[in-house]
């Protein structure tokens, strides 16, 4: 079974419009992490934001934000104010705090293009 | 964040030969790194983690003999393609871990990746 889920394939988003770019998990280990990536086309993967399950709060960094709800399983990441540089493709990842090597799952990814 | 480096950005060989590739964290010594691979329009795949001082941990599927896994300081690790084919070709990246704010939770931060292409 996935153990990261991103159903969106493709998004498209009106230049300075939020988007909301889904992701699904699944784990036995009440201890872990969610995290998004982005890759612009450039290949690099940038760090956003972090996502712990203990945490009692939504993460957020400047236009990003992390809707966490735990008993649905879901870490899905908002950007508010698109920009045209938000083009890129974003992933979402975990890593379960038992698994040894703090190895990250990454999901299929999501091919965001902000439009003008 | 952390800056972690990868060289080169970009190879072109011949199938046969061997390439290396480096990663380097530039700001932080690294003890855990990761190497993956990438296909185009398709998710990271893990190929293996590698630790500072001892032997890589590699994924099921992975060939040890064909992706040397080298982590021999803090701050480098390298990974050789060995005997490389065309199906070798591929976007290879690396992360080293990195903890957050707090320490107690980390995440893992990437190099720019290497492109390969095994003529």
């Amino acid at each position: 079974a996935q153990k990261i889920t991103q159903t969106q394939p493709g998004m498209f988003v009106q230049e300075k419009e939020a988007v909301t770019l889904d992701c699904t998990y699944d784990t036995s280990d009440p201890s872990y992490g969610l995290f998004w990536y982005k890759q612009p086309s450039s290949g690099e993967m940038i760090f956003l934001i972090y996502q712990g399950s203990y945490d009692q709060q939504n993460a957020t960094e400047g236009r990003y934000s992390l809707n966490f709800q735990k008993a649905r399983k879901s870490a899905n990441l908002v950007i508010s104010a698109s920009q045209l540089g938000d083009s890129a493709m974003y992933f979402c990842a975990m890593r379960e705090n038992y698994n040894q090597g703090g190895k990250l799952i990454f999901g299929q990814g999501t091919e965001l293009s902000v439009k003008p | 964040g952390a800056v972690v480096s990868q060289h080169p950005s970009r190879v072109i060989c011949k199938s046969g030969t061997s390439v290396k590739i480096e990663c380097r964290s530039l700001d932080f010594q690294a003890t855990t790194m990761f190497w993956y691979r990438q296909f185009p329009k398709q998710s990271l795949m893990l190929m293996a983690t590698s630790n500072e001082g001892s032997k890589a941990t590699y994924e099921q599927g992975v060939e040890k003999d064909k992706f040397l896994i080298n982590h021999a300081s803090l701050t480098l690790s390298t990974l050789t393609v060995t005997s490389a084919h065309p199906e070798d070709s591929s976007f290879y990246i690396c992360s080293a871990r990195y903890p957050l704010a707090g320490g107690t939770q980390e995440t893992q931060y990437f190099g720019p990746g290497t492109r390969l292409l095994v003529l």
